[in-house]
């Protein structure tokens, strides 16, 4: 059975900081996500890494992939508070429809 | 474009009814997923359709649970006999076929008293 652990799970950190939200998994993947909820809303899609080394940016966000650790990362560079929100990884086996969600990292930035 | 859509948004029924939950995926999407999401907790997998077959239902938890795609489009996620345990965000996501990435409703909030 695919595992997915986030952490870590509660996160509050000052504006204008920078951290890493961890995210393994336990078995192959084809493909990781990144999705943001805030409160009483949605998923919104952050990143997709298709393969071993992706890296991807958008704004003070970073996500990497490394499949061979079975690991993503994803960085926040000099937090803002509109960066407040619950932060979840999601993986796609491969061959695999599905997604398996990590419990999700609650990020809070105070000002 | 429309994004997926879902309806109602919020439902309150009382133990042991029968409820019905829709989606209305974005247009040319295929594939169709719900995901049940509970109270501080990642959304957990429960049906795939793709077109208007089910290509995998491992995730429903019980069979008072049960989806349809008729049409190869919109769906309903149907519950029987509801019990309180089935509170939870119930959500719908689209896709253009396998390999695709997944677009995500605004959900349906279903409380049994």
């Amino acid at each position: 059975e695919l595992k997915v652990e986030q952490n870590p799970l509660f996160l509050s950190m000052q504006e204008g900081k920078n951290y890493t939200i961890y995210c393994n998994y336990s078995t192959t993947s084809d493909r990781l996500y990144w999705y943001r909820q805030d409160p009483g809303k949605s998923l919104e899609s952050l990143f997709v890494l298709l393969s071993n080394g992706a890296v991807k940016q958008e704004g003070r966000l970073m996500a990497s992939l490394d499949t061979k650790a079975r690991l993503s990362t994803l960085h926040i560079t000099a937090a803002v508070h509109d960066l407040s929100a619950t932060y979840f990884c999601a993986v796609e086996p491969a061959g695999n429809e599905k997604l398996t969600f990590g419990t999700g990292t609650r990020l809070t930035i105070i000002p | 474009g429309a994004g997926v859509s879902q309806t109602p948004s919020n439902k309150v029924t009382e133990k042991g009814k029968y409820v019905e939950l829709r989606c209305d995926p974005i247009s040319g999407h295929t594939a169709l997923y719900w995901y049940r999401q509970s109270l501080g907790q990642g959304p957990e997998f429960l049906i795939y359709f793709q077109g208007t077959g089910a290509a995998d239902d491992s995730g429903l938890p019980n069979d008072r649970f049960f989806a349809v795609r008729p049409e190869g489009s919109v769906s309903t996620l149907k519950i029987q006999r509801t019990e309180r345990g089935d509170s939870a965000v119930y959500l719908c996501a689209s896709s253009q076929g396998q390999g695709n990435e997944q677009y995500f409703g605004p959900g349906t909030r279903l409380t049994v008293t």
